[in-house]
């Protein structure tokens, strides 16, 4: 078990330009999510898949970002035009539809906006 | 609006003390409660978590509390040791569909050797 992975683990970029993340998760895990956080805050939740469906979106996630799970493994979090406020910590985590919310979370990947 | 809080930003301890973590939430719809512990430059990790059902449970050292009533819930670390120092963060989790974590701010704890 190689638990979640997610990359890239940093990303440097300019603010106007496009950036896409990607998560790979536990491989017999059924839903995904996204969350994003800034220092001295818990993670806050952005998205969730369940299989290849888009099962819930945040109110923080503005037009500007998407998200896809093609097939129901791996999952991508684009963010469009990127500012200065996007700059964070997204973290990816996944879990089986059990009843018990235990979800397991990959390293992150850090995104600073200059 | 905070749902789940974590009231104290920092707890210092003495090595093989007990270690007393607190986290309070305000939505009564919150079906499943969730502890992390963060070190720097990784992801949380799940150490353990409690139903609705259920006033407490316990794993190795540690174990969660829940006072419904209270809408409280703590975590219990006997003996602490100098690799419990990390970000512990409480989550919290409507259950079922409504599966999403909602996090408090997150407590540092320092254990002293």
């Amino acid at each position: 078990d190689t638990g979640v992975s997610q990359n890239p683990r940093h990303k440097i970029t300019k603010r106007g330009q496009n950036v896409t993340f990607r998560c790979d998760p536990i491989s017999e895990h059924n839903r995904l999510y996204w969350y994003r956080q800034t220092l001295g805050q818990g993670p806050e939740f952005l998205t969730y898949f369940q299989n290849e469906a888009q099962l819930e979106k945040s109110r923080l996630l503005s037009d500007r970002f998407s998200a896809e799970r093609p097939k129901g493994s791996f999952s991508t979090l684009e963010i469009q035009r990127t500012e200065q406020g996007d700059s964070a910590m997204y973290l990816c985590a996944s879990s089986l539809e059990t009843g018990r919310d235990e979800q397991y979370f990959g390293p992150g990947t850090r995104l600073t906006v200059t | 609006d905070q749902q789940v809080k974590q009231n104290s930003p920092s707890l210092s301890v003495q090595e093989g003390r007990i270690s007393i973590l607190n986290c309070d939430y305000t939505n009564s719809m919150f079906d499943y409660f969730l502890w992390y512990k963060k070190y720097p430059a990784e992801g949380p990790t799940f150490l353990i978590s409690i139903s609705s059902i259920k006033d407490k449970n316990e794993d190795g050292r540690f174990t969660v509390f829940l006072n419904k009533s209270a809408k409280h819930l703590s975590l219990h670390i006997v003996p602490s040791q100098p690799g419990d120092s990390a970000v512990y963060f409480c989550a919290a989790s409507g259950g079922g569909a409504n599966s999403k974590l909602t996090f408090g701010k997150g407590i540092t704890l320092s254990v002293r050797p």
